[in-house]
């Protein structure tokens, strides 16, 4: 099954307001990263908290960690219409010559002027 | 230079054509991935390249073939593709695969993808 699991899975929200979304995972993890993806791009990463912090802030970007839920949540303040895309949340594999990271399903987020 | 690039932007194949996907970084990034992704969907992992080494595949169909010529280069041959092959192909890498020194190196840098249709 899906290592990330987000949701919600479509959010919309009027300009100037604040999206929260929600990551959920299964196995241990090193960091968990959250990346954005506009439509039919490639992805960006967005910012990456480690499994000792709680909490990192990256501009508009608030990111909150709770592993002993497994579980991280991605806050944007101040919403833009630019923020219009698919936010992902990834985990790395915690076999550290893998390589490997599993994406969630992503959520949506459209942001009305 | 701090960006993947991908060629082409757009493929429209046959089923029994051969092509290739091109991607590129100068970053000196020494772990190179491709993803598949579907509409709507998270990218899906295929294959991992470690220091121009084959380190994963995802029992992807032999019809996808991988190869990196060098550590800046990522090619994805195609041969007798399907219809449900069409996708977005994503490439990304990172500095170094996994973690060192008890750091982690997991950002990924994507380039734009090359979307991928199959008739």
């Amino acid at each position: 099954s899906q290592q990330g699991e987000e949701d919600p899975q479509a959010l919309s929200i009027q300009e100037g307001e604040n999206a929260t979304m929600n990551c959920s995972y299964k196995t241990s993890i090193n960091n968990l990263q959250w990346y954005r993806q506009n439509s039919g791009r490639g992805l960006v990463h967005l910012i990456l908290i480690r499994s000792n912090e709680r909490e990192k802030h990256s501009g508009r970007l608030r990111v909150t960690l709770d592993t002993s839920k497994k579980s991280s949540s991605l806050l944007i303040t101040a919403s833009r219409a630019a923020d219009t895309a698919s936010y992902f949340c990834a985990t790395p594999s915690v076999n550290t010559n893998a390589g490997k990271s599993t994406f969630g399903d992503g959520t949506t987020l459209t942001v009305k002027p | 230079d701090t960006e993947v690039t991908q060629t082409p932007k757009h493929l429209v194949m046959g089923m029994t054509n051969k092509k290739s996907l091109k991607c590129e970084q100068h970053m000196g990034h020494r772990a190179m991935y491709w993803y598949k992704q579907k509409a709507k969907k998270p990218p899906e992992l295929m294959f991992v390249y470690s220091y121009e080494k084959l380190s994963i595949n995802e029992s992807v169909p032999s019809r996808f073939s991988p190869e990196c010529p060098n550590s800046s280069l990522l090619n994805l041959h195609l041969h007798a593709l399907q219809p449900e092959d069409s996708a977005l192909y994503l490439c990304a890498s990172t500095r170094v695969p996994g973690t060192s020194g008890g750091r982690s190196y997991n950002e990924q840098f994507f380039g734009p993808g090359t979307r991928l249709t199959v008739l």
